[in-house]
């Protein structure tokens, strides 16, 4: 079963829009959650959140986590073409006295002008 | 400063060749990781590492072996290609277990 589950899958706005990323994980002996851009290559690294309620901000980008919920959400306002990427939001967690990390899917946003 | 380098980019093999992806970082990262990546599912862990002779087995690790002689490289090795094993790969690293990852430009592998 998925352990770290994104939505929408994929989402299409206009250039100047705001957007809001989801991201819900299941998983016991939670330890971080994070958030990766991916355009044609590699994920890049966004943030990493590990602590309730606290916001982490770059620029238009932004991130908050819920541990009581097992949510996070990713924010991107005034939205740009630059923006077009895949999302993908994965969650740290110990596992059998081994460290694991899951992500999830990811979300397809596409930015036209 | 190169941080992850994954090579080849790009090969294709045939059904029974055997092939090892190289992946190397420069950043002093204990822990090191390798991905696949299929369409619409996601990256899914092969194998990862958390120190130089340590290895240990992800979530699909079937078909693929690991070694992790130096702190710095950490090859990953096909052995019997499989059309399954078309997808792309991604090597990563992190400094501890909980940090965000640098990843590879990876590699794109089809098997034919």
């Amino acid at each position: 079963e998925d352990k770290v589950v994104q939505s929408p899958l994929s989402l299409v706005v206009h250039e100047g829009d705001t957007v809001t990323l989801n991201c819900s994980y299941e998983v016991t002996n939670f330890r971080s959650l994070l958030w990766y851009k991916q355009e044609k290559k590699a994920p890049t690294f966004l943030f990493m959140l590990t602590s309730s309620g606290i916001e982490k901000k770059s620029g238009r980008l932004s991130s908050i986590l819920d541990k009581k919920e097992l949510f996070s959400i990713l924010n991107i306002t005034a939205t740009q073409t630059g923006d077009s990427a895949i999302y993908l939001c994965a969650a740290t967690y110990s596992g059998a006295g081994s460290y694991q990390l899951t992500f999830g899917k990811g979300t397809k946003l596409s930015v036209i002008p | 400063n190169a941080g992850v380098t994954q090579t080849p980019k790009f090969r294709i093999l045939k059904i029974g060749q055997s092939m090892t992806l190289q992946c190397a970082q420069d950043m002093n990262h204990n822990y090191m990781y390798w991905y696949r990546q299929d369409p619409g599912m996601g990256l899914k862990l092969i194998y990862y590492s958390v120190g130089a002779g340590i290895t240990d087995k992800g979530e699909v690790p079937n078909g693929y072996n690991v070694s992790r002689s130096t702190t710095e490289d950490f090859p990953l090795r096909l052995e019997l290609a499989a059309p399954s094993q078309t997808s792309v790969y991604f090597c990563a690293s992190s400094y501890t277990s909980g940090d965000g990852y640098t990843f590879g430009s990876g590699t794109r592998l089809t098997v034919v």
